[in-house]
């Protein structure tokens, strides 16, 4: 598959804990945030998203939490599994004349372990 | 099934030789855009397109044209490429609008230019 990045942080996880991936953004205008997932030799999957209106969000099996004060955006994904192996990026829109261009963090790299 | 496509997806060229990299979404999605993947930089947006025959510059648009003509199309021309754009592409789409939306990306073409 392709590599995309050979020096990403990396998470690594026992199958069936919990795993949270962290993320700080950069723009406190940012009103949009979404959580990606990358699988070797595909591209980006969405996973969730959260508006800046709100800091919590859940999903099936993935929680998304942002907290504005300290621009920090975190993953959390329950029962981790084998299939959850990937790299995960966060990306912010920019709001009002950004439309929808997203800016990406680097990404953190999620391992888990049977 | 609703999705977006590259072609090709593995290319190797050599130093000036004119190449396009084609990208088609079925999903009437009016936003198109491509991105580069490299090791360590994360994503990073080359060009976008809010609609048929409106482009403009992302963040790395240099030795890098786009054309839109079609709405469902937005090939990724190189008009003389170099070695320093040996990387991983990905096209995306989404709606457009008020707010940010969800960006569907393609499978990605793997590129090294020689």
């Amino acid at each position: 598959g392709e590599s995309v990045g050979l020096h990403l942080p990396t998470l690594s996880v026992q199958e069936g804990d919990n795993s949270i991936i962290n993320c700080a953004y950069s723009n406190s205008a940012s009103d949009y945030f979404i959580w990606y997932k990358q699988e070797s030799g595909k591209g980006p999957q969405f996973i969730i998203d959260i508006r800046s209106n709100m800091d919590k969000r859940q999903g099936q099996r993935v929680t998304v939490l942002l907290n504005k004060t300290v621009k920090h955006l975190s993953l959390q994904i329950a029962a981790t599994q084998p299939g959850d192996s990937a790299v995960y990026f966060c990306a912010e829109n920019l709001g009002n004349n950004a439309g929808n261009m997203l800016t990406f963090g680097g990404g953190t790299r999620l391992m888990v372990k049977p | 099934e609703a999705q977006v496509t590259q072609n090709p997806r593995y290319l190797i060229t050599v130093t000036g030789k004119k190449l396009t990299v084609t990208c088609s979404q079925n999903m009437n999605h009016e936003y198109m855009s491509w991105y580069r993947q490299d090791p360590g930089l994360g994503l990073r947006q080359i060009y976008y397109s809010m609609n048929v025959e409106v482009t403009d510059k992302g963040d790395v648009p240099e030795g890098y044209k786009v054309s839109r003509k079609e709405k469902r199309n937005f090939p990724l021309i190189l008009e003389s490429p170099s070695p320093n754009q040996t990387s991983l592409y990905f096209c995306a789409s989404s709606f457009s609008g008020d707010g940010a939306y969800e960006q569907y990306f393609g499978p990605g073409t793997r590129l090294t230019v020689t």
